[in-house]
């Protein structure tokens, strides 16, 4: 079983639409977790970080955690063709900072 | 005004060669990290450095040597380079969290 499960999409949705991307994480000790964007040919930038159970938002976004389903969500609202991009989610477990990377979902939003 | 940069940004080299790549960040973070993104996109690390100090150290190849000459700067060399070595390789920075800021990458390429 995979850390840090993702499905790699490509997650279609129009504009205008809510955009919905599923994380799923196997450690159930795991403290923090994380959203990164990376546009093509990019490196990765943070966009959202929660560490409680719950929703957590910050203008288009909100990320939502359930530890007891070892689960994390991000939605984006009001989806724009510049939020194409593909979506990491990451996690960490244990004491040393150690970030481990889902395998991302590719987010298209048509026109 | 570059947080994180890196050099090379490309870089081309044949089987057996040893290569180096350097990152250097002014965020004044502690914390410093190589990752390696294959082909398929996976973002995976390799070491992480606190204050000059080795604090992770996953499963690579010793053909690879990080080196941490203060906490600004870090290094990455590899020697005897393979086909499989091929990738994108990232330089992080942090206090010790997992909201961490990526450099441009070094796709390195060997023939």
């Amino acid at each position: 079983q995979k850390e840090v499960e993702q499905n790699s999409g490509p997650l279609s949705v129009p504009e205008g639409a809510i955009a919905s991307l599923n994380c799923t994480y196997s450690d159930r000790g795991s403290q923090s977790f994380f959203w990164y964007r990376q546009y093509s040919g990019k490196s990765p930038e943070l966009i959202m970080f929660i560490y409680s159970n719950g929703d957590k938002e910050d203008g288009r976004f909100t990320a939502q955690l359930n530890k007891a389903s070892q689960y994390v969500s991000l939605l984006i609202r009001d989806s724009q063709p510049s939020d194409s991009a593909t979506y990491l989610c990451a996690v960490i477990t244990g004491t040393a900072s150690k970030l481990t990377f889902g395998t991302g979902t590719r987010l298209q939003v048509t026109l | 005004d570059t947080a994180v940069s890196q050099t090379p940004k490309y870089l081309v080299t044949q089987m057996g060669n040893d290569k180096s790549i350097k990152c250097e960040q002014n965020l004044g973070h502690d914390t410093m990290y190589w990752y390696k993104q294959d082909s398929k996109k996976f973002l995976k690390i390799m070491f992480s450095y606190n204050n000059k100090e080795l604090i992770i150290n996953e499963t690579v190849p010793n053909r690879f040597s990080p080196k941490s000459p203060d906490k600004a700067h870090l290094n990455l060399h590899i020697n005897s380079l393979e086909l499989g070595d091929s990738a994108v390789y990232f330089c992080a920075s942090s206090h010790g969290r997992g909201d961490q800021y990526f450099g441009p990458g070094t796709r390195l390429t060997v023939t």
